[in-house]
């Protein structure tokens, strides 16, 4: 069955960058389409962007160009992003998603990852 | 931006009642909406897709509705796991945008 599993909890300084993973199973991931999404706790979800494995062409929210980075690793069905320049206001849990492409839920985001938290403190 | 209003903030309700929740688009999304369902430190939970489909192994007490600027999630006969934080999504156009989320609590 499909699974996405993301990286473990980040606890990173202001000015730093992270580099989240969700790694994936259950689908043949070079074909498929990745979003990612933020959400501090207690608050409304944000897209911040999408990638297509196939070629690595990436969409992303224009609040969050410059911020985050989208890539992908084929080869380990994983899908990256880069957060850069952190500052406090970057604390939050960040999802992958998987927009399903084929079928009834064409264009719909069916299986998400479990979350990471982000931390951003001195 | 599509905005996407969502109401009510947060709504209580007995076992076995009926509840819904609404989402207003800013501009027409021509039924290209979700409703999601999230428990505290989960992931969002597909439940309707298409404004009025419902996701595989949703139950039926959950149905949406809606066309044009204007949609609504059903919950009939109210059960103590529906008690979340639901969102409303919309993919018409980019940037995909969310509802602020309606808190569904027993009464």
């Amino acid at each position: 069955q499909v699974k996405l599993q993301q990286s473990g909890a980040e606890l990173v300084k202001p000015g730093a960058s992270v580099k989240l993973s969700c790694k994936t199973s259950g689908y043949t991931f070079s074909t498929s389409y990745m979003s990612w999404f933020k959400q501090i706790p207690g608050q409304s979800i944000e897209w911040i962007g999408m990638i297509y494995a196939g070629d690595g062409g990436t969409g992303y929210n224009q609040k969050f160009k410059g911020k985050a980075t989208l890539t992908v690793d084929t080869s380990s069905s994983t899908a990256y992003m880069d957060l850069s320049s952190l500052t406090t206001e970057d604390s939050a849990v960040y999802f992958c998603a998987r927009l399903d492409t084929m079928g009834p839920k064409a264009n719909w985001f069916a299986y998400w990852g479990q979350g990471t938290l982000v931390t951003v403190s001195s | 931006d599509i905005q996407m209003t969502q109401s009510p903030a947060s709504l209580s309700a007995s076992l076995g009642e009926t509840v819904t929740i609404e989402c207003l688009a800013s501009e027409d999304i021509y039924s290209n909406l979700a409703w999601y369902q999230q428990k505290p430190g989960k992931s969002p939970q597909l439940l309707i897709y298409y404004a009025n489909s419902l996701n595989d192994g949703v139950p039926s007490r959950f149905s949406g509705s809606g066309s044009g600027t204007q949609y609504s999630l059903k919950i009939n006969s109210l059960q103590s796991e529906d008690v979340s934080i639901y969102f409303c999504q919309q993919n018409y156009d980019s940037p995909y945008t969310f509802g602020a989320g309606t808190k569904l609590e027993l009464k």
